[in-house]
């Protein structure tokens, strides 16, 4: 079972420019979720899709920030412009079932995003 | 305020002895208590996580963490560490949600 994907691996963009990032879920896991790290602070949770459906967006940090998720498969996370404070790995995670009491997260490799 | 703190950012160890990373979590409520790990170039992985039951979990990979409700505490141990388990290791709970909130993370490193 190939696992959650994340493109690209780095990105280094200029302040003011637009980056996507974008993640493949596990094939049938109707949970997504986005998380970032910016450099020695915590992992933080973004938002969260079922399918295509955006159930919680609670950490999305701006509306700099948009999230989309097409047909309830891959998710993408664009961000418009980029700040330099935008820096950090994003995270991708996906799960079959949200009332999945074991959290049965996997999470991707991350995206390491350079904003200069 | 809520929060997760893992008080050592960095610690190293030689290759064969005993390991210990520390958690300490403040919430009003026991949450659920996790344990990831990174290694480089891998996304994060579960090692172990404790719901209710037995305060003593069992991982994988040989770890094992012990909840400590008095001392608001879960932390991972593992007695014989690897050169393979260099990575770095999170800490993270949820409440009755999903999103997970995580520590800052422990760097750790092994010396031959």
């Amino acid at each position: 079972e190939a696992g959650v994907t994340q493109f690209p691996s780095h990105s280094v963009i200029e302040k003011g420019q637009t980056v996507t990032l974008r993640c493949d879920p596990i094939s049938g896991h109707d949970n997504l979720y986005w998380y970032r790290r910016v450099m020695g602070k915590e992992i933080k949770f973004l938002l969260h899709f079922v399918k295509e459906s955006k159930q919680d967006e609670s950490g999305m940090p701006n509306n700099r920030f948009l999230a989309e998720r097409t047909g309830g498969t891959y998710s993408t996370l664009k961000v418009q412009p980029a700040e330099l404070e935008d820096s950090g790995v994003y995270f991708c995670a996906s799960s079959q079932d949200r009332r999945d009491t074991n959290y049965g997260y996997t999470f991707g490799s991350g995206t390491r995003l350079t904003v200069v | 305020a809520q929060s997760v703190t893992q008080p050592d950012i960095h610690i190293t160890v030689s290759e064969g002895a005993s390991l210990e990373l520390r958690c300490n979590y403040s919430y009003g409520a026991t949450p659920y208590l996790f344990w990831y790990v990174q290694s480089p170039g891998q996304g994060l992985q579960l090692l172990l996580k404790y719901f209710s039951g037995d305060t003593l979990v069992q991982g994988i990979k040989g770890f094992e963490a012990e909840f400590k409700r008095s001392q608001s505490s879960f932390n991972l141990r593992k007695p014989s560490v690897h050169w393979s388990d260099a990575a770095e290791y999170f800490c993270a709970v949820a409440l009755s949600g999903y999103a997970l909130n995580f520590g800052k993370g422990t760097s750790l490193l092994v010396t031959p």
